[in-house]
C-alpha cells in the first residue's frame, strides 16, 4: 500500500537555528500538503504543492516539492518559539482521492 | 463562519461498550474524512465521504468501526465492542472537494476516547 515516510521523528534545535523535514512516497504523488499540529491542538493547513519542482515560500517557511514528484521537503529558517509543534505532510496518490498523512516530525524550540 | 465540530470532545468508556462520535462539517464541503490520531502518533486514515459517491472505507482497522453521513452533511462514526487499542483522538476533516483538486482539509477539534 501507499506508504508515506517522514523524517526525522523528532528535532530539537536552539532558537535562531534552521530546521527542515523531509517527507517521502513510494509512488508518484499528484500533490502534497503540510499541516503543522501544536501541542494539544488539532492539524492546521500550511500549503499545498502541485507541480514538479515546486518551491512555495511562506515568511520563514519553504516549501518543496521534488521534481519526481515523490518527495517534498519543509525549511524553516531561523526558527522560533512560536513554530513548536508537529508538521505533518500529507499526500495524494496519482491514483485515488485520500490522503495519506506521514508520521510527523515533532519540533522542539530552546529558547 | 463555524469552523468543523465534533462531539463529544471527550468519551469515557467501558471495554466492550458502543460508542458514537458525530461531526459537523463546515457548511458546504462535500469531502469528510475521519482519522485517528494516538499519542504522539500521526494520522490514520479511517474513511473519506466525497458527495453521494459510495465511501473510501480502506482504512477501517475492522469490521467493529463503521460511518454513515446523512444528508450529505453530519457524520457519525461508530465503534462496536470497544477495545483498549480503540483509545486515541479521532479527528474530523472536511473540505471543499476532492484530494486530487487544490483545497485544504479542515480538521475539526477531535473526540478523545478512552476504552477502559
Amino acid at each position: 500500500g501507499q506508504q508515506v515516510m517522514q523524517i526525522p521523528q523528532y528535532q530539537h534545535v536552539q532558537e535562531g537555528e534552521d530546521f527542515t523535514t523531509y517527507c517521502n512516497s513510494s509512488t508518484t504523488l499528484s500533490n502534497i500538503q503540510w499541516y503543522k499540529q501544536r501541542p494539544g491542538g488539532h492539524p492546521v493547513f500550511l500549503i499545498q504543492l502541485v507541480k514538479s519542482g515546486e518551491v512555495k515560500k511562506q515568511k520563514r517557511l519553504t516549501f518543496q516539492f521534488g521534481e519526481a514528484k515523490k518527495n517534498s521537503s519543509l525549511h524553516i529558517t531561523a526558527t522560533q518559539t512560536t513554530d513548536v509543534g508537529t508538521y505533518f505532510c500529507a499526500a495524494t496518490p496519482n491514483t485515488g482521492n485520500q490522503f495519506y498523512f506521514g508520521t510527523g516530525t515533532s519540533l522542539t524550540v530552546i529558547p | 463562519g463555524a469552523g468543523v465540530s465534533q462531539s463529544p470532545s471527550n468519551k469515557v468508556t467501558e471495554k466492550g461498550k458502543d460508542v458514537e462520535l458525530r461531526c459537523d462539517p463546515i457548511s458546504g464541503h462535500t469531502a469528510l474524512y475521519w482519522y485517528r490520531q494516538s499519542l504522539g502518533q500521526g494520522l490514520e486514515f479511517l474513511i473519506y465521504f466525497q458527495g453521494n459517491s459510495a465511501p473510501d472505507k480502506s482504512g477501517l482497522p475492522s469490521d467493529r468501526f463503521s460511518a454513515e453521513r446523512t444528508g450529505g452533511s453530519v457524520s457519525t462514526l461508530t465503534i462496536q465492542r470497544t477495545q483498549q487499542e480503540d483509545s486515541a483522538v479521532y479527528l474530523c476533516a472536511s473540505s471543499l472537494a476532492t484530494a486530487s483538486s487544490y483545497n485544504e482539509q479542515f480538521f475539526g477539534p477531535g473526540t478523545r476516547l478512552t476504552v477502559l
